[in-house]
C-alpha cells in the first residue's frame, strides 16, 4: 500500500530565510505528487503538482525517484506563507493518499 | 464558479446516534471524495465515486458508514451508530476525472463531535 511521510509536524522559520518542507512516499508504481495548502479559516487548495514542473507563489517541488521524495522547497519565505502544508500522492489507480502535514510559521 | 457546498458546517451527538453529512459537488465534476481528517492527522479518504459509481471504498468502515451519490451529482455520507472516535472534519471534495492529473477541490467540511 501507498503511504506519505511528513517528517515535520512543525516548522519555523523567520521572513527572508530558505524553508524546506520534507515529504516521502512509498509506492511501488508511478506516483502523481502534489502539495495542498490550507491557510488559516480557508479550505484545503491546491499549490502545485509535480507534473507540471511549475513555481507557485516562489515554491518549487522536484520528484526525486531515487530517494522517494517530494520535498517543498521556497528560497525567501514571507510571512503569509504561514499554513498548514499537506503532500499526498496519487496512485495510477487514481487513489489519494495524504501526509499528515507540516505546519509551517514565518516569523518576522 | 461556485465551490464545492457542504452542511452541516458543525455538529455535536451522543455515541450511538445517527448523523449525515451532504456534499453537493462543483458542477461538471465527475468525480467526488469523501475524506475523514482526525485532529493532527491529515485527509484519509473513505469513498471515491466516478459519477454515480464507486471507484474506491476500501477504507471505509461498512458496518457503520455508509455513502451513495444520487444521479451523480450530490452526495450524502452517513454514519449509523456513532463512536467517539469518529469525531473529526469530514472534508467532501470534487475533481473533473479520477485518473488523470487534476486537482481536487474541497468543501469547508463538517466538524462532528461525538460525546
Amino acid at each position: 500500500a501507498q503511504r506519505v511521510t511528513q517528517p515535520e509536524k512543525l516548522l519555523s522559520v523567520f521572513k527572508g530565510a530558505p524553508v524546506e518542507l520534507k515529504c516521502n512516499y512509498s509506492y511501488s508504481g508511478s506516483p502523481e505528487l502534489f502539495w495542498y495548502v490550507q491557510y488559516s479559516r480557508q479550505r484545503l487548495q491546491l499549490l502545485l503538482r509535480h507534473i507540471s514542473r511549475e513555481s507557485i507563489k516562489g515554491f518549487t517541488a522536484d520528484l526525486n525517484k531515487g530517494e522517494t521524495s517530494f520535498h517543498l522547497k521556497k528560497p525567501f519565505a514571507q510571512e503569509e506563507d504561514s499554513a498548514m502544508y499537506y503532500c499526498a500522492l496519487r496512485t495510477n489507480a487514481g487513489k489519494s493518499t495524504f501526509g499528515d502535514g507540516t505546519t509551517l510559521t514565518v516569523k518576522p | 464558479e461556485a465551490g464545492v457546498a457542504q452542511s452541516p458546517r458543525y455538529k455535536i451527538i451522543e455515541k450511538r446516534q445517527s448523523v449525515a453529512f451532504w456534499c453537493n459537488p462543483i458542477s461538471g465534476h465527475a468525480t467526488l471524495y469523501w475524506y475523514q481528517q482526525i485532529l493532527g492527522q491529515g485527509p484519509k479518504l473513505l469513498i471515491q465515486f466516478q459519477n454515480n459509481g464507486v471507484v474506491d471504498d476500501s477504507q471505509l468502515p461498512k458496518d457503520r458508514f455508509s455513502a451513495e451519490r444520487l444521479k451523480g451529482v450530490d452526495s450524502t455520507l452517513k454514519i449509523q451508530p456513532a463512536k467517539l472516535e469518529d469525531s473529526a472534519v469530514y472534508l467532501c471534495a470534487s475533481s473533473l476525472l479520477g485518473t488523470l492529473s487534476y486537482e481536487q477541490y474541497f468543501g469547508p467540511g463538517t466538524r462532528l463531535t461525538v460525546t
